[in-house]
């Protein structure tokens, strides 16, 4: 079965400053990969995703990611982080043979400090 | 453009006291979830529904059930509060089950005690 590990609990990062949280997932078998963001008291929303083709997909608000197939990762970045970037960032994964359920990792709180 | 709604937002419960948590989303999707999410542990999926009239068990259903008359509706109930049920919960729907990422509604956060 599939499983995602994000492997940090919490990240602090200063204002303007780059960050990347980071994913990995246990299976090389084919897989589409997803970016969910929880803002504080809110339900999940879709960041972005990975489904085929180009390997670095971004979101509207400056984030982007990267799948790595050998690596089995799909790191989030953003170049300069803003206050209002301030949530819990999930990564989730789907079996792409299975179309099965989406796994979800644990998630990474990011603090953005002034 | 409601989306997913779920209802109540809050509750407190008493331990053995039973409610049912509704959701109803108006996408027309075929595939609803429901998830509790306790801190630090991500979310963990209770039940699951490919369509009205059928649903199945996630990873955490003991003291769960669900039901799936219409393609809008997936309430959740629990029987027999207990205070490990304390937790926030979320309904969510997809269009393609994995493919296309699921809509997620606002949340309900149940305390029993």
């Amino acid at each position: 079965a599939q499983s995602v590990t994000q492997l940090d609990s919490q990240v602090p990062v200063f204002e303007e400053a780059p960050v990347e949280l980071r994913c990995n997932y246990s299976s090389s078998v084919s897989v589409y990969l997803f970016w969910y963001v929880q803002y504080p008291n809110q339900g999940l929303q879709l960041l972005l995703k990975y489904l085929s083709g180009s390997t670095l997909v971004e979101s509207i608000n400056g984030f982007e990611a990267e799948f790595n197939k050998s690596q089995t990762s799909f790191h989030l970045r953003k170049p300069s982080v803003h206050i209002s970037d301030t949530a819990e960032y999930f990564c989730a994964v789907s079996d792409m043979n299975r179309d099965d359920k989406i796994i979800f990792g644990k998630g990474t709180r990011l603090h953005i400090l002034p | 453009n409601a989306g997913v709604t779920q209802t109540p937002k809050f509750r407190i419960l008493k331990i053995g006291q039973s409610m049912t948590l509704q959701c109803t989303q108006d996408m027309n999707h075929n595939y609803m979830y429901w998830y509790r999410q306790d801190p630090g542990m991500g979310l963990k999926l209770i039940y699951y529904s490919v369509g009205a009239g059928i649903t199945d068990k996630g990873e955490v259903p003991n003291g769960y059930n669900v039901s799936r008359s219409t393609t809008e509706d997936f309430p959740l109930r629990l029987e027999l509060a207990a205070p490990s049920q304390t937790s926030v919960y979320f309904c969510a729907s997809s269009w393609d089950r994995g493919r296309s990422g699921y809509t997620f509604g606002s949340g309900t956060r149940l305390t029993v005690v």
